[in-house]
């Protein structure tokens, strides 16, 4: 059974670079069938989609957030990792990594997401 | 236009047959995607591909897309069933550094 763990600081300083890691056990995060992606998620609000990444490191981003993001695949740990520069209170949010089939278009399989919350 | 549109709240009685739409210029080019989220919990896959559903999901969902609107129906509603619901288009771009995840605001439904 595939699963997704994201892990990070649960606070973050304004102005700072937000950094996560989702962790994926029970498949490999160098498929070649599957897209990784970041989702976030305001507290009582809609979701957000920020990057997907392949494991050869081809990323497309969020137009809104391209500037800030920096994603990176680590294929030795299984892992991929989010960075998110410059963060305001508008980033705080709980954020989701999940696995993308292209094929499908869509989200199946999610980590249960860590909510970050950016404040001095 | 780059965005997905749903409305705020659908309500619906046990038993009925629940609708919410999903509006985007051309969506009906793209495949769309529904999500179910209860609070405290993380988005499920309920459709893909427009009509399929993933492996566990019951019968009573089932999606459509022409136009410029997919639909996501609930038939026989369950309480079980109140949640959020989001609509998400993918469109591949005509290259694979300009593909974008579109989400929709959400509907919250509510059986009652």
């Amino acid at each position: 059974q595939l699963q997704l763990q994201e892990s990070g600081p649960g606070l973050v300083k304004p102005a700072e670079t937000l950094s996560l890691t989702c962790t994926v056990s029970g498949g490999s995060i160098s498929s070649s069938s599957y897209y990784w992606g970041w989702i976030r998620q305001p507290p009582g609000k809609g979701l957000e989609w920020i990057a997907n990444t392949y494991y050869t490191g081809n990323t497309y981003f969020n137009p809104s957030l391209r500037s800030r993001v920096t994603i990176s695949v680590l294929t030795p740990e299984n892992q991929m990792s989010l960075r998110l520069s410059s963060v305001t209170a508008a980033d705080s949010a709980v954020y989701y990594c999940a696995r993308f089939p292209p094929r499908e278009g869509a989200f199946d399989y999610w980590g249960q997401g860590t909510l970050v919350t950016v404040s001095s | 236009s780059s965005e997905l549109t749903q409305p705020p709240s659908v309500s619906v009685s046990p038993g009925q047959t629940a609708s919410i739409t999903c509006s985007g210029d051309k969506l009906g080019d793209k495949y769309v995607c529904w999500y179910q989220q209860k609070p405290g919990q993380s988005p499920v896959l309920v459709i893909y591909e427009d009509v399929k559903r993933p492996s566990g999901i019951p019968e009573r969902f089932s999606g459509s897309n022409s136009g410029n609107t997919a639909t996501l129906t609930i038939s026989g509603t369950q309480a079980m069933d109140e949640a959020d619901y989001y609509c998400q288009a993918w469109d591949a771009g005509t290259a694979w550094d300009t593909s974008t995840v579109l989400f929709g605001g959400g509907t919250k439904l509510t059986v009652l």
